[in-house]
């Protein structure tokens, strides 16, 4: 969805090195998710926020921080990646309340595959 | 503990064939169920959903899904496929009951279609 961006689309880095990754979205959603998708394991959650003051872990958060620095962007970093990190990374949003229905489908950008060597 | 099962990892059909996405799911309250579709180096887009209502939901591409709480299931269905369907097919599950539910995915389907 290119309502939906990441930064960078690719991305190889060496163990114990700092990465960040970024989303932006212009589709004025509250919510935002970041997703880790690994082969036969579907999409595990990391990290999600309802708005700026509001963050929260996910499943898999440990190794994982992030900041969100406004309601259009939000960033996940790797504090010091490691060989396991390996994966795609997908940023998604989603508009909670809408019309008093919870519906909050989420939408999602095109990923970022993240390589630790 | 919300889950969601897709039996299939690969799905091999013939184009103009129809053909059916298995997903079944296990969740606490009323279900929201989504279904996405994955092209390659695409992120994940939205098929369709099911909140309430209508147990047959139509949604993008001409796919179709088919909720039936009797045997937890919500298939993903397409009368006459092409070619082009030929991606990886997620099932998702959320919780109806109020606060915050995470959305719960399959494991996903690959979907061939032949020529």
């Amino acid at each position: 969805d290119a309502d939906v961006t990441q930064t960078p689309r690719n991305r190889i880095t060496k163990t114990g090195k700092r990465i960040m990754l970024e989303c932006s979205q212009t589709k004025g959603h509250d919510r935002m998710y970041w997703y880790r998708q690994d082969p036969g394991l579907g999409l595990r959650l990391i990290y999600y926020s309802f708005d700026v003051k509001d963050i929260n872990k996910g499943e898999i958060s440990d190794g994982y921080s992030v900041s969100r620095q406004a309601q259009a962007k939000f960033s996940l970093s790797l504090e010091s990646a490691i060989p396991n990190q390996t994966a795609l990374y997908f940023c998604a949003t989603s508009d909670g309340l809408a019309g008093g229905v919870s519906t909050d489908t989420q939408y999602f950008g095109p990923g970022t595959r993240l390589t630790v060597l | 503990a919300q889950s969601v099962a897709q039996p299939e990892d690969q799905v091999n059909v013939a184009e103009g064939n129809p053909l059916t996405v298995k997903c079944t799911y296990s969740v606490s309250g009323n279900p929201y169920l989504f279904w996405y579709v994955q092209y390659p180096n695409r992120g994940l887009q939205f098929l369709l959903k099911y909140i309430t209502g209508d147990n047959l939901v139509k949604g993008s591409y001409g796919f179709e899904a088919e909720f039936n709480k009797s045997q937890t299931s919500f298939h993903l269905k397409k009368p006459s496929a092409l070619v082009s369907d030929s991606a990886l097919y997620f099932c998702a599950v959320r919780g109806g009951n109020t606060g915050f539910q995470k959305l719960v995915f399959g494991t996903g389907t690959r979907l061939l279609v032949s020529p």
